[in-house]
């Protein structure tokens, strides 16, 4: 079956430390891939996405991700959080064909210490 | 550009009674989605439009639940009869086209809770 697994329900760093949210996906090919962050009372935003090439991505906010094919992961790096961070990180993954139709996983609720 | 329109933002009812979201997208978008997210749960998507036809409501709960996108533009949402396990937040997404590489834009979302 199709997944998508998240590890970490919740994850505490200190404002300007590295941060690495972790994202592994179980599908039958290379799914589209995507990084969305949610703030409180507001709709997810999306920060970053991987379809092919270069398996390292650059987003917004200074977000980045690598796609590890032999893993099936997708983890997000920032390597210094600011404390408007602090939010909810939901992986997603997409088929290439078909009704692309998205599947996320749980969330990482990210806090950050001032 | 303005982005994807919901509302109500808050709906607090009883259970069996019936309530309507109501989603406009932006403007242009040919893809709208309407997602569940449960606390503590990722987004599920409910029903996938494409324009006005229906492109995939395989975890709609039809006994329940229907949505309609009249026109192709804005969309309704409802649940009639309402149970407790339908509180959550009804999130609504719009994308230019349907393809994958297109990136799906989100409203607020209406929290629904169910007493």
């Amino acid at each position: 079956a199709q997944s998508v697994t998240q590890p970490d329900i919740h994850i505490t760093v200190s404002e300007g430390a590295s941060l690495e949210l972790r994202c592994n996906y179980s599908y039958g090919a290379t799914p589209y891939l995507f990084w969305y962050v949610q703030s409180p009372g507001q709709g997810l935003q999306l920060l970053l996405k991987y379809f092919s090439g270069d398996t390292l991505v650059q987003g917004i906010k200074g977000f980045e991700a690598e796609f590890k094919r032999s893993q099936s992961s997708f983890n997000l790096r920032k390597p210094s959080v600011h404390w408007s961070d602090a939010a909810e990180y939901f992986c997603a993954v997409a088929p290439t064909s078909g009704t692309y139709k998205y599947i996320f996983g749980t969330g990482t609720r990210l806090k950050v210490l001032a | 550009e303005a982005g994807v329109a919901q509302s109500p933002r808050y709906k607090i009812i009883e259970k069996r009674q019936s309530v309507a979201f109501w989603c406009n997208p932006i403007s242009g978008h040919a893809t709208l989605y309407w997602y569940q997210q449960i606390l503590g749960q990722g987004p599920k998507l409910l029903i996938q439009f494409q324009n006005n036809g229906v492109v995939d409501d395989s975890q709609l709960p039809k006994d329940r639940f229907s949505a309609e996108r009249l026109k192709g533009v804005d969309s309704t949402l409802k649940i009639q009869p309402a149970k407790l396990e339908d509180s959550a937040v009804y999130l609504c997404a719009s994308s230019i086209r349907l393809a994958g590489g297109n990136e799906q834009f989100f409203g607020p979302g209406t929290r629904l809770t169910v007493l």
